[in-house]
């Protein structure tokens, strides 16, 4: 079936360095695409989310990146710091539903001192 | 309410009871989905309500697996003759309206079947 998936499970990074956490996506109708970060014995909390009409969209320290042609999408932190330490979830609105997210496996950003 | 919130945090309950837990989300919104979370991964979608309507349930596993949000603002989820395979965390969350909107989580209900 159509799934969103990351391709890299873990990423460890310095502190002050910036992080990049990949997702891709198979559902072409997608239009809506959101990043989550889950701290540990916590819900998910809504980093930064971005539609189809752009291709990036800017945050406080976050920037995330969608490339339609070859359904991809990034987020990028700058200056990681320790607190940014988290799971990191990609989601898509399936297929454009108004309502049904599909969340992908998550990534977990490890932020060394 | 200020953020979204689930009661009980944790259940521990034996195979074929029933549970039912509860999600309070934030005052204002119109729309609720429930999720079930597995380990290391991302949130399933189970069901969603706009106000009291329940227009999608297609996610929920079995007819054991029923919600209600008879008012349009608490919602409750209740699963009947529980499961070891029920074991799981069940998400809930808000949004002001649809159209993908920003979905808000709560905690979450850590369910343990034994």
């Amino acid at each position: 079936g159509e799934s969103v998936g990351l391709h890299l499970p873990t990423l460890s990074v310095q502190e002050g360095d910036n992080s990049i956490i990949n997702c891709a996506y198979s559902n072409s109708a997608s239009d809506y695409f959101i990043w989550y970060k889950q701290e540990s014995g916590k819900g998910p909390q809504f980093i930064i989310d971005i539609r189809s009409n752009m291709d990036k969209r800017q945050g406080q320290r976050v920037t995330v990146l969608l490339n339609k042609t070859v359904k991809h999408l990034s987020l990028q932190i700058a200056a990681t710091q320790p607190g940014d330490s988290a799971v990191y979830f990609c989601a898509e609105n399936s297929g454009g539903s108004n309502y049904k997210l599909t969340f992908g496996k998550g990534t977990l950003l490890t932020v060394n001192p | 309410g200020a953020g979204v919130s689930q009661s009980p945090r944790y259940k521990v309950t034996k195979r074929g009871q029933d549970v039912t837990l509860r999600c309070d989300p934030i005052s204002s919104h119109a729309t609720l989905y429930w999720y079930q979370q597995a380990l290391g991964q991302g949130p399933e979608f189970l069901t969603y309500f706009n106000y009291e309507a329940q227009p999608d349930k297609s996610g929920l596993p079995s007819d054991r697996f029923s919600a209600e949000r008879p008012e349009g603002s608490i919602s409750t989820l209740t699963i009947q003759r529980t499961e070891q395979r029920d074991s799981a965390m069940y998400r809930c969350a808000s949004s002001f309206g649809l159209a993908a909107e920003t979905q808000y989580f709560g905690p979450g209900t850590r369910l343990l079947v034994l």
